[in-house]
């Protein structure tokens, strides 16, 4: 079965600092990867999806950015933080067929 | 922009009975509805997924689908403390992408 790791699992930086999420994973090939954001108390927000090496779609124009540059490997990536970048951070996989996704443990990021 | 809508809550349920979670979707065209549980703090766990109308049981836990009224629902029987979390539904939107909603908070008063 397949495996969703990502790290880090917590993570405070201040305003305008960069940033580098890394999500990898086992058990499975050429899958769909997500990256989606949960605010406080809210719903999960795709922003990005990938379903290819070097293939990304963007869902919400922010100054967030992803990268596939392996097969197993998703980056969230940001230039310059800000405050309302604060969330949860999901990796999550896609299988084909039964369009079901499984989530990674997350990465809970504050911003201060 | 295809919607999922479910009512945030909370739902408070007393142990042992059943709880109803209730979702309706938008788009017509969808094929696939989940649910998914999340405790506090942690990532969603899917736990149900259905593809026909109809019933699907898996233990305590029941989908049901109604293309028709493009509604799914989940019946959770002999309801239990464990089971108090945000569940959430996600239906999908084309071959990659699956659209969820907002959550319903259910917890079980023992």
């Amino acid at each position: 079965s397949q495996t969703i790791h990502q790290w880090p699992a917590t993570l405070v930086q201040p305003v305008g600092s960069p940033l580098s999420l890394e999500c990898t994973v086992e058990g499975t090939s050429n899958p769909n990867l997500y990256w989606y954001r949960q605010a406080a108390g809210r719903g999960l927000q795709l922003l990005f999806y990938s379903v290819g090496i070097g293939q990304i779609s963007s869902e919400v124009p922010q100054n967030l950015s992803a990268s596939r540059p392996q097969d197993r490997q998703f980056i969230l990536s940001s230039k310059k933080l800000l405050l309302s970048d604060s969330g949860f951070y999901l990796c999550a996989l896609g299988l084909a067929g039964p369009f079901e996704q499984f989530f990674g443990p997350g990465t809970r990021l504050t911003v201060l | 922009q295809k919607e999922v809508e479910q009512n945030s809550g909370p739902l408070s349920v007393p142990e042992g009975a059943i709880a109803s979670l209730n979702c309706t979707y938008s788009d017509r065209g969808s094929q696939s509805f989940f649910w998914y549980r999340q405790y506090s703090g942690k990532s969603p766990e899917l736990i149900m997924f259905i593809y026909s109308n109809g019933d699907k049981e898996d233990g305590r836990f029941t989908a049901q689908l109604n293309k028709a009224s493009q509604y799914v629902s989940l019946l959770i029987r002999d309801s239990q403390p464990s089971d108090s979390a945000t569940y959430l539904c996600a239906v999908n939107e084309g071959a990659q992408k699956l659209v969820f909603g907002q959550g319903t908070r259910l917890t079980i008063n023992p």
